[in-house]
């Protein structure tokens, strides 16, 4: 069983197009994140939830837009897609005790806007 | 803003030979934590500091959270071909859920 699943794996699509990522865990984890990595591998932090509640809200295009249905599913909306978007989108899922907050992430999504 | 940088960006070493990453953040940290993220893959958790000073070992790894808790290393003795990937420190002020990565540093040990 993959603890923190998302999909699609890859997508290719044109410039102007939306698109989602979805993210599910099945660790129980209380918060979920939204990472982006560009090419140069540097992995910067976009959004976290905490018991569908938006915690985390970055400097980020309002082109994406985050949804929580529950605490268990994390999806990222993405609108008119421009060239920059062109990432791996990780999504991660944590459970904070004390000091302790292991993240635990997915797979990666890899976006590429042509 | 936070910001946490790790030197060197990239490092090709010796199978056998050893290997240090370095992470500077520029604010004081509450705890520091190492992911490492194979080729292709994702990151992955590796240990987690979060007193003064604080020194854990793992193996042939070993992790250090400086007095000031503004900087870490991460030291791998006698490197192996399993040890190649992306190293990441990620940092967190005041507690909150809120990491910050570092740079990384990608190793690649040559056989």
């Amino acid at each position: 069983d993959t603890a923190v699943s998302q999909t699609p794996k890859y997508l290719v699509t044109q410039m102007g197009n939306d698109k989602s990522i979805k993210c599910e865990q099945n660790l129980g984890h209380d918060t979920m994140y939204w990472y982006k990595q560009d090419s140069k591998k540097f992995l910067k932090i976009m959004f976290s939830y905490n018991n569908k509640e938006l915690i985390i809200n970055e400097t980020v295009p309002n082109r994406f837009s985050p949804k929580s249905p529950d605490k268990a599913h994390l999806n990222l909306h993405i609108n008119s897609l421009e060239l920059g978007d062109s990432a791996v989108y990780f999504c991660a899922s944590s459970e904070r005790q004390g000091w302790r907050n292991i993240q635990y992430f997915g797979a990666g999504t890899r976006l590429s806007v042509l | 803003g936070q910001q946490v940088m790790q030197i060197p960006q990239y490092q090709h070493v010796q199978e056998g030979e050893d290997f240090t990453t370095y992470c500077n953040s520029s604010t004081t940290l509450s705890n520091i934590q190492w992911y490492k993220q194979r080729p292709g893959g994702h990151p992955v958790f590796l240990i987690q500091l979060v007193k003064s000073g604080e020194v854990k070992k793992q193996k042939r790894l070993t992790f250090q959270f400086g007095e000031a808790k503004k900087n870490s290393s991460l030291h791998i003795t006698a490197t192996q071909t399993t040890d190649v990937g992306t190293y990441f420190c990620a940092g967190s002020a005041s507690g909150t859920y809120k990491y910050i990565f570092g740079t990384g540093t990608r190793l690649k040990v040559l056989a």
